[in-house]
């Protein structure tokens, strides 16, 4: 079976510093990778996708993807309490036409 | 735009009642889903459909089935509701633009408890 894994935390970084959200997938051939934002009681959002190796830049976010080792990484530059949520990783499998599987997500938690 | 609507947001069930969730969107998309959000389980696919006129299973389609009523409305019944069936049901919708980027919409979501 087809699998997105993350950490679901809490991880807990300090307001200003660099979070780090990490997720492997079992499919080698995957091709589209994607960031949501879930805030608790609501419904998730998209932040950020990335398709090729390699960093993706959009203001304090940032993707990276390494098809090689098959993870993808989200970093949050200058954390604020308001990017406490939770984050999903989610992949669209080789195959899968656009069925996304999603990870589990990791809860984020900024300290003020 | 209203983006992705969702009835009823709340719900309470006894075992073996049914009911219908019915989910509309006004994006013109092709493909709509159904979610169930679980604590420690994330999002799981119940069905999707790809375009108006099919409906295909996701991971998790047993105790439920759907229905693509047009472009716009994708509607997921419960025959028989047991309490393994608790859970946040989300409707999402999403169209395929130039390249593969597949961006999901998603409801606001309808939180079902089963008695």
């Amino acid at each position: 079976q087809k699998e997105v894994e993350q950490n679901s935390g809490p991880l807990s970084v300090p307001e200003g510093a660099i979070a780090s959200l990490n997720c492997t997938y079992s499919d080698r051939g995957s091709q589209s990778f994607f960031w949501y934002r879930q805030y608790s009681g609501k419904s998730p959002e998209l932040i950020m996708f990335i398709y090729s190796n390699g960093d993706k830049e959009d203001g304090r976010f940032t993707a990276q993807l390494n098809k090689a080792s098959q993870y993808v990484s989200l970093l949050i530059r200058d954390s604020q309490p308001s990017d406490s949520a939770t984050y999903l990783c989610a992949v669209i499998f080789s195959g899968g036409y656009q069925k996304v599987t999603f990870g589990i997500g990791t809860k984020l938690q900024v300290i003020p | 735009n209203a983006g992705v609507t969702q009835t009823p947001k709340f719900q309470v069930l006894k075992t073996g009642q049914s009911m219908t969730l019915q989910c509309a969107q006004d994006m013109n998309h092709n493909s709509m889903y159904w979610y169930r959000q679980d604590p420690g389980m994330g999002l799981r696919l119940i069905y999707y459909s790809a375009s108006e006129g099919t409906t295909d299973k996701g991971e998790v389609p047993n105790g439920y089935n759907v229905s693509r009523l047009n472009k716009r409305e994708f509607s997921l019944r419960l025959e028989s509701a047991a309490p393994s069936q608790t859970s946040v049901y989300f409707c999402a919708s999403s169209g395929r633009l130039a390249g593969s980027y597949n961006e999901q919409f998603f409801g606001p979501g309808t939180r079902l408890t089963v008695l």
